[in-house]
């Protein structure tokens, strides 16, 4: 079945530092693909999303790029903020042999510093 | 605001007890789903409906049994709760196909002791 594997944190950062966090995926069919972010004591909410091949997602200085050859969907962020520490999840929609539901990773929490 | 609410927000009861949690949408789709979150877990699927009466299982639905019968609303029964279903449990529905966005309520986060 589809999966996604997203890197464990915590992830700790300084304010201003570069951010990666990875994620890949398997899937049977051509899937979109999602970023979700989750605030404390909030539900999850969209931070961006690629729906083929080579497509860039991009919200809030955020950015994940759909690579199909690598079947990866890494978010990047050129310099994070205190208010960026929130849990990120990689998540993908595959609608291939009539399955319905959505995957998503184990969550990568993200602590940004002062 | 995708306009979803959940109740309760809140919820500690007993083992053997039944639980019903309610998720109600003001957006008219047609799918919803029912998520559980735990440490260490991310966010599972347990049921979901794709329409009035039509809903189906996901990877975790022991224990658990759904219904709708109007659009707006998605009921998720714990019918004996057990300890392993203290959890966050979070809502979500989606715009159209379920390769949409999908938009989630705030959570309730239910303790059985």
């Amino acid at each position: 079945g589809d999966s996604v594997t997203q890197m464990e944190g915590p992830v700790t950062l300084s304010e201003e530092a570069f951010l990666t966090i990875n994620c890949t995926y398997t899937a049977t069919g051509y899937p979109s693909l999602f970023w979700y972010v989750q605030y404390p004591g909030e539900g999850l909410q969209l931070l961006l999303k690629a729906t083929k091949a080579d497509d860039k997602g991009s919200n809030k200085g955020f950015e994940a790029t759909y690579r199909k050859e690598t079947t990866s969907f890494h978010l990047e962020k050129g310099s994070v903020q205190v208010s960026d520490s929130a849990v990120y999840f990689c998540a993908l929609s595959d609608l291939a042999g009539g399955s319905y539901i959505p995957t998503f990773g184990r969550g990568t929490s993200l602590i940004v510093h002062p | 605001d995708a306009g979803i609410t959940q109740s309760p927000r809140h919820k500690v009861t007993e083992t053997g007890t039944p639980v019903t949690l309610r998720c109600h949408q003001t957006e008219n789709h047609r799918y919803m789903y029912w998520y559980r979150q735990d440490p260490g877990h991310g966010l599972r699927l347990i049921h979901y409906s794709y329409g009035v009466k039509d809903t189906d299982k996901g990877e975790v639905s022991d224990g658990y049994s759904v219904s709708r019968s109007k659009t707006e609303d998605f009921l998720l029964t714990l019918e004996s709760a057990t300890s392993s279903q203290t959890s966050v449990y979070f809502c979500a529905i989606s715009e159209g196909d379920p390769t949409d966005t999908q938009y989630f309520g705030p959570g309730t986060r239910l303790t059985v002791l």
